[in-house]
């Protein structure tokens, strides 16, 4: 059974800051992960999208990074905002077409920048 | 381009009352799913199906049914609700390939009194 945590569940930091946000699995066969944005009481907006045999997908300030053997990736947000204030959730996919179609979610990691 | 629409958007039960929330996306995905979202819990899978004609059980299926109507819709129905099943819930679609994205419809929030 997959298991995905985000640690920590709950991060502030001053603007201008970089910072790291992690997610861990305890299944390594997986076909990619996705990194979301919600903002509070909206719906979800896609990031970054990792294959599984990626290691790395940047857009503009975010870098998302894939260790699938140490079940690990980790989002870095360079130069924080006051407008990256949002909760950030990492979701797992095993595989397609069959049973294995599952998309497993972390319970995300609530960030807090600092003006 | 439409995308996932989800409806209704907001919804009030009383215990023991049914409903079917709908689902249909125009993206021609195969795979359709169903999450619950309730504070501090992240999105919980109740339901999934890899393509048309099937569906099977996510983390939390208790309490609730769903049906592939056809390749672009998907519904989850609550036969007798219950004030545990308050909740955001939303659904989702993707395609096959290694760099499809999981798209999400707005989400139905729904209390059960």
């Amino acid at each position: 059974k997959q298991e995905v945590t985000q640690i920590p569940a709950a991060l502030s930091v001053p603007e201008g800051e970089n910072l790291v946000l992690n997610c861990s699995f305890t299944d390594s066969a997986i076909y990619n992960l996705q990194w979301f944005r919600q903002d509070p009481g909206k719906g979800l907006t896609s990031l970054l999208l990792i294959q599984s045999s990626q290691r790395e997908q940047t857009s503009g300030r975010l870098n998302a990074s894939l260790d699938k053997s140490s079940g690990r990736s980790t989002l870095y947000i360079a130069a924080s905002q006051p407008g990256d204030s949002a909760t950030y959730l990492c979701a797992v996919r095993r595989g397609y077409g069959n049973r294995d179609d599952k998309i497993i979610f972390g319970k995300g990691t609530r960030l807090h920048i600092l003006p | 381009n439409a995308g996932v629409t989800q409806t209704p958007k907001f919804q009030v039960l009383k215990t023991g009352q049914s409903m079917t929330l709908q689902c249909a996306q125009d993206m021609n995905h195969n795979s359709m799913y169903w999450y619950r979202q309730d504070p501090g819990m992240g999105l919980r899978l109740i339901y999934y199906s890899a393509s048309e004609g099937t569906t099977d059980k996510g983390e939390v299926p208790n309490g609730y049914n769903v049906s592939r109507l056809n390749k672009r819709e998907f519904s989850l129905r609550l036969e007798s609700a219950a004030p545990s099943q308050t909740s955001v819930y939303f659904c989702a679609s993707s395609g096959r390939s290694l760099n499809s994205p999981l798209h999400f419809g707005n989400g139905t929030r729904l209390t059960v009194t």
